[in-house]
């Protein structure tokens, strides 16, 4: 399967400022990526569907403004947390489309705003 | 529409004994169904998955499922449990159809502890 790398995979911020995570793809090119969140003890919630060279699609209850996705080339989509606050502290997972549709998943990146 | 409920939030066995994670799902086109397993503060890995071939599903470490349309139900078993696969299992379908063809749904989840 593919490999799907995420970077920092910890971070911790304060309040009020903005944090970018990375989800790259190792080796192979992903037209779409996905973004999901995932609360203590909580399942995975999809965030936003990233396409490379187009909009991001943001599911219902997101805001797209607060979270900015940028899917700038095939093997690269960064999610910015913009003007963080606690409760976005949560565990960040990005996962990319094989084009017989299988997922992969990166390896998260645990956010924890002070 | 779809949706996924794993039945037991917790389930607990021991070391040798057999494992049964119970998921049941809906959706309204014919779906794909997989399980993946997360470990603490890490991503998910691929246990196995049913695309509409064999009913019967094997996977990684000793996993499978049986895909059950009449009970709509995904079931994942191991014939003995190892310390090793204590972890958080995720039951997970997709549409093969409808439009959202990549859009995963996802489980609550079932944790899984191994006792000594």
């Amino acid at each position: 399967g593919a490999v799907v790398s995420q970077h920092p995979s910890r971070v911790i911020c304060k309040s009020g400022t903005s944090v970018k995570i990375e989800c790259r793809s190792l080796d192979f090119q992903a037209t779409t990526m996905f973004w999901y969140r995932q609360f203590p003890k909580q399942s995975l919630m999809l965030m936003a569907t990233s396409n490379e060279g187009s909009k991001a699609t943001y599911e219902q209850g997101v805001e797209k403004d607060k979270f900015l996705i940028n899917h700038a080339s095939l093997t690269l989509s960064t999610l910015t947390v913009t003007s963080a606050h606690p409760e976005d502290s949560s565990f960040y997972i990005c996962s990319l489309a094989s084009r017989v549709n299988e997922q992969f998943f990166g390896p998260g990146t645990r956010l924890t705003v002070l | 529409a779809q949706s996924v409920t794993q039945l037991d939030s917790h389930v607990s066995v021991s070391e040798g004994t057999p494992v049964l994670l119970r998921c049941n799902y809906s959706s309204s086109y014919s779906p794909s169904l997989f399980w993946y397993v997360q470990h603490p503060n890490k991503g998910l890995q691929l246990l196995l998955k049913y695309t509409s071939a064999a009913t019967l599903v094997k996977g990684i470490n000793g996993f499978e499922a049986e895909f059950k349309k009449s009970e709509t139900s995904f079931h994942l078993t191991k014939p003995s449990a190892h310390m090793s696969d204590a972890a958080e299992y995720f039951c997970v379908v997709r549409p093969n159809s409808g439009g959202s063809n990549y859009k995963l749904t996802f489980g609550k989840g079932t944790l899984l502890t191994v006792n000594p």
